[in-house]
């Protein structure tokens, strides 16, 4: 089993719809959640960070953490043709600043 | 702030010459930067980790002699990639840490796409 499991299959959405996308992890341990978003030739941008369990907000997305499921969520709402881009959950414990990646979700929000 | 440049952005070179990739932190100190190589539609393969002033750590399968990785100062650390080949040809990017805070916070470069022809 991977550490960290996120269904890459691309995910077409009209635009104004909802994305949401979501990693799996197998690893207790971690405790700092990441999401990048990666434009297609780029390096990945931080995006949203989160610590521990619980919901994180900013504009149009929000992160959310359940580390008794071991799950992690993205949405991102009234979603915008810009929003187009591959994105990567990754996460980390605590004092080890080596990050786990998932596949990456390649979302494309169709005008 | 948190901005990490790569420089340069493409490379082309022909087999067996060696290409230094940069990569700096511009806006703040970076205690750990990180190697990754990337190849299309896949995720990000994490090829060694390296502390200012001492030697890299290299992931499995890594070789060490062809991948020098040299973590001068706490804004640059630089990727030659000796001897080149065709199967070398990939997407490199880097990444920094701030602080020892220990958070995973990684803040990545732009990438460098190296074509060895």
């Amino acid at each position: 089993q991977k550490e960290v499991e996120q269904d890459p299959g691309p995910l077409s959405v009209p635009e104004g719809a909802i994305v949401s996308l979501n990693c799996t992890y197998s690893n207790s341990a971690f405790q700092y959640f990441m999401w990048y978003r990666q434009y297609s030739r780029k390096g990945p941008e931080l995006l949203m960070y989160t610590y521990s369990s619980g919901n994180k907000e900013d504009g149009r997305f929000t992160a959310q953490v359940d580390k008794s499921s071991k799950y992690i969520s993205l949405f991102i709402r009234d979603s915008q043709p810009s929003d187009s881009a591959t994105y990567l959950c990754a996460m980390s414990a605590r004092g080890n600043n080596r990050l786990a990646f998932g596949k990456g979700n390649q979302v494309v929000v169709i005008p | 702030g948190a901005v990490v440049s790569q420089h340069p952005s493409w490379v082309i070179c022909k087999s067996g010459t060696s290409v230094k990739i940069e990569c700096r932190s511009l806006d703040f100190q970076a205690t750990t930067m990180f190697w990754y190589r990337q190849f299309p539609k896949q995720s990000l393969m994490l090829m060694a980790t390296s502390n200012e002033g001492s030697k890299a750590t290299y992931e499995q399968g890594v070789e060490k002699d062809k991948f020098l990785i040299n973590h001068a100062s706490l804004t640059l650390s630089t990727l030659t990639v000796t001897s080149a080949h065709p199967e070398d040809s990939s997407f490199y990017i880097c990444s920094a840490t701030r602080g020892t805070s220990g958070r995973g916070e990684q803040y990545f470069g732009p990438g460098t796409r190296l074509t060895v022809t």
